[in-house]
């Protein structure tokens, strides 16, 4: 059964900060790998979608990598903005199936 | 494009009550359906995965008849929460993917957030 977790909970930094947001799965024999976005009371935006047989992804200052042998995926984004501040969610795909497993998420803070 | 609608946005209702949810693909036809439940500070759960024309696939330790889903239309499910009590007050969330067994990404809806008093 696949387990998602992320690290850290939450995060607080300062406005221009580049930073790491890490994912970890238990089942390696993932579909894909997501990561979204989640503002207070909302539903989800996705941010990056990473295919199985791929290794990052880029879409702006967000760039995401997969390693599926050691079962990590990380979110980089470069020049915080205190616009970034939301809830990112990393899901990863249950086995060869189309089923999401998601994590707690990881509440991230930018300071002006 | 890829818009998903939910509705409604927020309900409250009694204990004892059925609560009807839509969720609506505006822009795509939804192949498969995905309906979550988020407790606070928890992660999105899974309920059920539904397929357009056929019965919906629960997750383990989902009542499928507490949680009926209808998925009639392949632009239309919905999920109704049966003689509701307050421990299923939650964010219900639903996700639909334009491709047969969601094997592509899943665009999600803005959410339902259901008080039960």
């Amino acid at each position: 059964k696949q387990e998602v977790t992320q690290i850290p909970a939450a995060l607080s930094v300062p406005e221009g900060e580049n930073l790491v947001l890490n994912c970890s799965f238990t089942d390696s024999a993932i579909y894909n790998l997501q990561w979204f976005r989640q503002d207070p009371g909302k539903g989800l935006t996705s941010l990056l979608l990473i295919q199985s047989s791929q290794r990052e992804q880029t879409s702006g200052r967000l760039n995401a990598s997969l390693d599926k042998s050691s079962g990590r995926s990380t979110l980089y984004i470069a020049a915080s903005q205190p616009g970034d501040s939301a809830t990112y969610l990393c899901a990863a795909t249950q086995g060869g199936s189309e089923k999401l497993v998601f994590g707690k998420g990881t509440k991230l803070t930018v300071n002006p | 494009g890829a818009v998903v609608s939910q509705h409604p946005s927020r309900v409250i209702c009694k204990s004892g009550t059925s609560v009807k949810i839509e969720c609506r693909s505006l822009d795509f036809q939804a192949t498969t359906m995905f309906w979550y439940r988020q407790f606070p500070k928890q992660s999105l759960m899974l309920m059920a995965t539904s397929n357009e024309g056929s019965k919906a696939t629960y997750e383990q330790g989902v009542e499928k008849d507490k949680f009926l889903i209808n998925h009639a239309s392949l632009t239309l499910s919905t999920l109704t929460v049966t003689s509701a009590h307050p421990e299923d007050s939650s964010f219900y969330i639903c996700s639909a993917s334009p491709l047969a067994g969601g094997l592509d990404t899943q665009y999600f809806g803005p959410g339902t957030r259901l008080t039960v008093l």
